[in-house]
């Protein structure tokens, strides 16, 4: 089975503050995406970055960065400079194969991140 | 923003009776999905499709049934609601299932609650 798991279930940190939300995965593929969605209070959900496995650069967007460790199947997401607007629940999501060339996301539980001002 | 709209955004119903929820976007994206969020799983998927007429299961398929008879349009019917299929529904797009492509880009929800 191929699964994702988050393990914090809910933080929180201090605006400012730089905060690691963390995300393991479970696979037996070798090339494959994987994703960090944020869902504010709004419910929207918004793509915060997204890796591809065999790129080893750590993909970055602005104060969103990931450490990805591709043998340890771990998926990190780094926030910098937190801001009260990065309050939101966030989801790691692994992007797996269906059938041919048919996909799926798999999704973690989610954490929730509260900046506090 | 992706152009992608659901609608109703809310909806009350009695148990036993057909729901039909809409997806609609001008993305002229393939590949369409329908997702359901519960507390505690994230998201998890109900049905896709991956052109006109061509739809498949996901991993919580049983009672739904998805149509798409052009390309801007997914519908999700649930025949028959019971209690168990409150959740709040996601629609999302692609343009592959392949590569930067099958990013997923989502809609903003209905809100689904079942007497």
């Amino acid at each position: 089975a191929q699964t994702v798991t988050q393990s914090q279930p809910e933080m929180s940190v201090q605006e400012a503050e730089t905060v690691t939300l963390s995300c393991t995965y479970d696979t037996s593929e070798n090339n494959y995406y994987l994703f960090w969605y944020k869902q504010p209070p709004s419910r929207q959900m918004i793509l915060v970055i997204r890796q591809e496995a065999y790129k080893q650069q750590n993909a970055t967007e602005n104060r969103f960065s990931v450490n990805f460790q591709k043998a340890a199947k771990s998926f990190s997401l780094k926030i910098s400079d937190s801001q009260l607007g990065d309050t939101a629940m966030y989801f790691c999501a692994f992007m797996k194969l269906l059938s041919d060339s048919n996909y799926q996301l798999i999704w973690g539980a989610g954490t929730k991140l509260i900046i506090k001002p | 923003d992706a152009g992608i709209t659901q609608s109703p955004r809310h909806k009350v119903t009695e148990t036993g009776t057909p729901v039909t929820l809409r997806c609609h976007q001008t993305e002229n994206h393939r590949y369409m999905y329908w997702y359901r969020q519960d507390p505690g799983h994230g998201l998890r998927l109900i049905h896709y499709s991956y052109g006109v007429k061509d739809t498949d299961k996901g991993e919580v398929s049983d009672g739904y049934s998805v149509s798409r008879s052009k390309t801007e349009d997914f519908l999700l019917t649930l025949e028959s609601a019971t209690s168990s299929q409150t959740s709040v529904y996601f629609c999302a797009i692609s343009e592959s299932m392949i590569g930067i492509g099958a990013t997923q880009y989502f809609g903003p929800g209905t809100r689904l609650l079942v007497l």
